[in-house]
């Protein structure tokens, strides 16, 4: 079956611009979880859904990083006001329930120039 | 939060076992051991988990000590597509994640 998508693939924006990245979860996962990977670091939890609620946010960088999840689906991580430390790969993942396997997408790469 | 602790590097031959160590010394009695691992520019892959029981399936073993402060990935027969890092995580009941540095396997031909 279909696995985790992240569109874009690649994004490259100014610094200032705010962009969106998007993740369609595997069909049926209720929990979906936000990552980034800066070059050479390990992951980095930014934020965790079951379902629409986000029941811990304390993971997100500052106030300029938002996500929502509607319909028990699709997802969106949002930064406003792009810095250049923002730049690295957005993992999203998914799984049945909470913490159990996770299926991690492809991933976005994010570049602030 | 309780944090994990795994060498930077190892390295193993091909078709011969391999054990990737992992200290955790404060885990708490609700965290579960997961082991995920990346390949080079691909997302993370789920690898196995366990509480307090070894664990197999067709990836690998987990084993986990008594006091459950330590466990040890093993890959029965690494092969060359094993080349990876490999993450130690522990999750709680409380939603938090800390990850390792992870290890990086180099398997050699």
């Amino acid at each position: 079956g279909a696995g985790v998508s992240q569109s874009p693939s690649n994004k490259v924006t100014e610094k200032g611009k705010d962009v969106e990245l998007r993740c369609d979860p595997i069909s049926g996962h209720t929990a979906l979880y936000w990552y980034r990977q800066s070059l050479g670091q390990g992951l980095e939890f930014l934020i965790y859904f079951q379902g629409n609620s986000a029941p811990d946010k304390s993971g997100l960088p500052s106030d300029r990083f938002s996500a929502e999840r509607t319909g028990g689906s699709v997802s969106t991580l949002t930064i406003q006001r792009t810095q250049q430390e923002d730049s690295a790969v957005y993992l999203c993942a998914s799984s049945l329930e909470g913490w159990v396997e996770q299926y991690f997408g492809p991933g976005t790469r994010l570049t602030v120039t | 939060d309780a944090k994990t602790t795994q060498p930077n590097s190892m390295e193993s031959n091909e078709e011969e076992p391999v054990h990737l160590p992992c200290n955790h010394s404060t885990i708490s009695g609700t965290d579960y051991i997961h082991w995920y691992r990346q390949l080079p520019s691909q997302g993370p892959e789920y690898v196995i988990h366990g509480l307090t029981s070894n664990v197999n399936n067709r990836m690998a073993s987990l084993a986990i000590a008594e006091d459950r402060k330590s466990s040890t990935l093993i890959l029965h027969r690494a092969t060359l597509r094993d080349a990876a890092v490999y993450y130690c995580i522990l999750i709680g009941s409380n939603y938090k994640l800390t990850f390792g540095k992870g290890t990086l396997l180099t398997v050699n031909p």
